[in-house]
């Protein structure tokens, strides 16, 4: 079965570029998108296929996808972005999800 | 705007049947995919299944075996059955519109704690 795979976590300043990488064999060739979770909260599509905004999401959230290589770019973060980030893409009919990035604003 | 919202017994007891709904408001559970994703505590995302409103399903084939998900249009309402379910099926279980030709979740319920437990 297809999986996707991210880092536990990932660091970065306030106001500084982070970069949240996903990994899956041919990705490129899907769509990826991207989910922020804050804490007790539920999901928010952040990212879909590969670099589209969904409406109200920041222009800071950017996306790309190459490869075999999904990412997720914030930049100038703010504390308001520490959250857990999902990638997820569809192969063969089945929704992947992957095991989640921590970003942490410090 | 369409709104999400899941309901069900939140514990549920070892080798019994957990069954959730999603009642859909604000638009037709005519169109579209709907899907439920559940969320063990501290760990990540698990899709579950999805079904059009036809009734259409499409499964994660590690679940497979012990999931149902039926939909009842006259109540803009779908459902999830589980069977045998273990202290490992406990989680938040959301549901959520997949919306095919994007190829991802864009509106998702507030999510609902199942605990397995005798």
């Amino acid at each position: 079965s297809y999986e996707v795979t991210q880092p536990p976590s990932v660091s970065v300043s306030p106001g500084q570029t982070a970069s949240i990488t996903c990994s899956g064999d041919k990705l490129g060739d899907k769509y990826a998108c991207w989910y922020q979770q804050k804490p007790g909260q539920s999901p928010v599509l952040v990212i879909y296929k590969d670099t589209k905004r969904p409406s109200g999401i920041p222009e800071r959230f950017s996306g790309s996808n190459s490869g075999n290589t999904a990412t997720l770019t914030i930049s100038g973060t703010q504390a308001m972005d520490e959250a857990d980030y999902y990638c997820q893409a569809w192969d063969s009919s089945t929704v992947v999800f992957g095991g989640g990035t921590k970003l942490t604003v410090l | 705007q369409v709104q999400l919202q899941e309901s069900g017994p939140g514990l549920v007891k070892p080798s019994e049947t957990l069954s959730l709904s999603c009642t859909v408001s604000g638009g037709s559970i005519s169109t579209y995919y709907w899907s439920w994703i559940r969320q063990p505590p501290g760990k990540g995302l698990e899709w579950i299944g999805y079904i059009y409103y036809t009734g259409s399903t499409n499964y994660n084939p590690s679940l497979k075996s012990r999931i149902t998900i039926s939909v009842d249009t006259s109540k803009n309402r779908f459902y999830l059955k589980q069977t045998s379910v273990t202290a490992a099926d406990t989680a938040v279980y959301y549901c959520a519109r997949w919306v095919a030709t994007i190829s991802a979740f864009d509106i998702w319920g507030q999510g609902t704690m199942v605990t397995v437990s005798s």
